[in-house]
């Protein structure tokens, strides 16, 4: 079955940008049955989709994030990325990578820890 | 695009019935049948438990159930187990190609 595992910097500076890659096992970003998206979850919070992108590279955002969100995707690697610029100790976040299928969440990554600090 | 509204805490005893509420508008909601429902354990990335409304993916006890009516849509848990004890988060397309989650419930198994 599919998987799909979070990877980049737990620590990122105020201003700096947040760089995240989702590595897709078992499965492939390609399919056309799938979208692939980025949520987070702040400490003791609730989730919150940032966005999500199909295979062709069309992607839509959170449009309280949208001026700061860039997500990406590199069918030859089979993972999709998430950027997220001009970061703040609100940014700091669990953040998931999760698998868009049948209108819904079906398959999520563990998570990572990102924490905005200098 | 504001949260949807879940209740912050249910209970109930072991073998009963809880049902948890997840509010929203016509925009989100109300507007359209792709509500789901997760669970997420301390630690744990979130597990879908139901999605359009009151579909169970493979896996899912029958135990586990969804609704919807106007602007509210429920998740149902029917025989509560203790391994049940843990939060819930409802989620509802809201258009625009953007999706919300509800501020999330914490069931606790009395």
């Amino acid at each position: 079955q599919v998987q799909l595992q979070e990877s980049g910097p737990g620590l990122v500076k105020p201003s700096e940008t947040l760089s995240l890659t989702c590595t897709v096992s078992g499965g492939s970003v390609s399919s056309g049955t799938f979208y692939w998206s980025w949520i987070r979850q702040p400490p003791g919070k609730g989730l919150e989709c940032i966005g999500y992108i199909y295979y062709s590279g069309s992607a839509n955002y959170n449009p309280s994030l949208k001026s700061r969100v860039t997500i990406s995707v590199d069918t030859s690697k089979n993972h999709f990325s998430l950027k997220l610029n001009s970061v703040t100790a609100a940014d700091t976040a669990v953040y998931f990578c999760a698998r868009v299928g049948d209108d819904a969440f079906d398959t999520w990554g563990q998570g990572t820890v990102v924490t905005v600090s200098s | 695009q504001s949260a949807l509204t879940q209740p912050r805490s249910v209970s109930g005893s072991p073998g009963q019935s809880v049902t948890i509420s997840c509010t929203g508008t016509s925009s989100d909601v109300g507007g359209y049948n792709y509500v789901s429902w997760y669970q997420q354990h301390p630690g744990k990335a979130p597990k879908l438990m139901i999605y359009d409304v009151s579909k169970r993916p493979s896996g899912v006890p029958d135990r586990f159930s969804g609704s919807k009516s106007g602007h509210t849509a429920s998740l149902t848990i029917s025989g509560l187990q203790a391994e049940d004890e843990t939060d819930y988060y409802c989620c509802s397309y809201a258009g625009s190609y953007t999706w919300v989650f509800g501020g999330g419930t914490k069931l606790t198994v009395l």
